[in-house]
Formats: C-alpha cells, sequence, structure tokens
C-alpha cells in the first residue's frame, strides 16, 4: 500500500498562474481532506471531500481556490492567480471513514512557492 | 470556533520523561488528537482520546480530561529520533474536521 500520495512534492508559480495540486488516497479511503502548513505554524483545514461531495468547505478562501474528488482518479486542490501569499505546504490526508478516531493518513505534501 | 493551547518548545534529554500539554477551547467536541511530525514532513497519528483517561502505546501514552478540556502527550525513554513537532489537534463537525494546534517542538539532547 503506497499511502496517500500527492503530487507534485514542489511547484514553483509566477503570480497570475495556476496551481493544480493532486492527491490520491489511500486504497480503501473515500474521505479526503486538505490542510495548508505555513512555517512554523500548525496545519489550517481547508476543505473535507468524499467521492463527488465537498463535505465541508468552511476553510476554504471564498476566491480563487476550489477543490473536487471525482468518481474516478485524485482528488484536485485548485488555486487561481496565485499570489504570493498562497506560498505554504499543502497536505492531503484520507481516512477509510467519517471520524477522527481512525486517524487521519497523510501525504508527503506540495510545497507551493509563488515568485 | 476552536482554540488549541500547546508549548511552542520543550527540550529534554535522551531517557527521560517528557509531558506535552494541551489546552482547548471548543464546541461539539468529539475527542483529542496527537500527530508527530519531522521537518515539516507527513503528519503521523499516534493516539486518539474520546474519553477520559489514559491511552497507552509503547512509550507514547494520551491522556483526557474533557471536563478541564485538557490532555497531555506523554512519551517515555525519550530517543534522539523523537525529536520533532507534536500537534494536539480537536476533533468537531460530526468528528470528521480537525483543528490543530500551533505545535510543540521537541528537542531531545544527549
Amino acid at each position: 500500500n503506497a499511502g496517500v500520495m500527492q503530487n507534485p512534492r514542489h511547484l514553483v508559480r509566477r503570480r497570475g498562474q495556476e496551481a493544480r495540486l493532486r492527491c490520491s488516497p489511500m486504497k480503501g479511503h473515500s474521505h479526503v481532506y486538505w490542510y495548508r502548513q505555513l512555517p512554523e505554524e500548525g496545519l489550517k483545514f481547508m476543505v473535507y471531500l468524499q467521492k463527488e461531495n465537498i463535505i465541508d468547505e468552511s476553510g476554504m478562501p471564498k476566491e480563487r481556490f476550489s477543490a473536487e474528488f471525482p468518481k474516478e482518479g485524485p482528488s484536485i486542490l485548485r488555486i487561481q492567480q496565485v499570489v504570493r501569499g498562497d506560498s505554504a505546504a499543502y497536505f492531503c490526508a484520507s481516512s477509510p471513514g467519517q471520524g477522527s478516531n481512525y486517524g487521519y493518513t497523510f501525504g508527503s505534501g506540495t510545497r507551493l512557492t509563488v515568485v | 470556533g476552536q482554540s488549541l493551547e500547546q508549548p511552542s518548545e520543550v527540550t529534554a534529554v535522551e531517557g527521560a520523561i517528557v509531558q506535552i500539554n494541551c489546552t482547548y477551547q471548543t464546541s461539539g467536541f468529539y475527542g483529542l488528537s496527537w500527530y508527530q511530525q519531522h521537518d515539516g514532513g507527513a503528519p503521523t497519528f499516534l493516539s486518539y482520546n474520546a474519553l477520559d483517561g489514559l491511552e497507552e502505546t509503547g512509550r507514547f501514552s494520551s491522556f483526557l480530561s474533557r471536563s478541564d478540556s485538557y490532555g497531555y502527550l506523554l512519551l517515555q525513554e525519550l530517543q534522539m529520533k523523537d525529536s520533532a513537532s507534536y500537534f494536539c489537534a480537536v476533533a468537531t463537525g460530526g468528528g470528521n474536521k480537525l483543528t490543530f494546534g500551533t505545535g510543540t517542538q521537541l528537542k531531545v539532547e544527549l
């Protein structure tokens, strides 16, 4: 089992470009969560998805950010017209069911740098 | 909203015991989790407490007091490889959403 796979590991974008971050959950996991982490800070919840459904997007900025988890393929976090403040590590996690007693399995993250 | 407080940094020597405290304020509390993260790598799940009391897993134990909105992570027989950041996180929103604290950086010295 390869665990939660995120790609790319590092992504550099110029201001105004689009960033697409991909996450493949662990086999058998149908719940996906995206978190953002700034240096020396904790993980900030962004969005919780199940297949084809956004369950909770209360942590997503209202503009430029979107997420999806299609029936087939990985979950995608999309950031349009990136700005320098978007530079951060973006972590994806998955779980087999609802409820954190299962424990989240995190991917290795995507480090986004906006220049 | 939710807020969690934990010390920013703790230093201990190899072989010692260290306790990392976490206090929280939240609504709709389901449980308290602990995660370990090495140098910005993937956070890894350590423990989850939904009920009051102590949960033991090898060298690591976690405690929860719901009435005090307080928990701690206890690390015994510290090893150099335990040097990492440790995050407490509260589960809300039906238990599926984790809100993380800002983390405690543990430094283990010889």
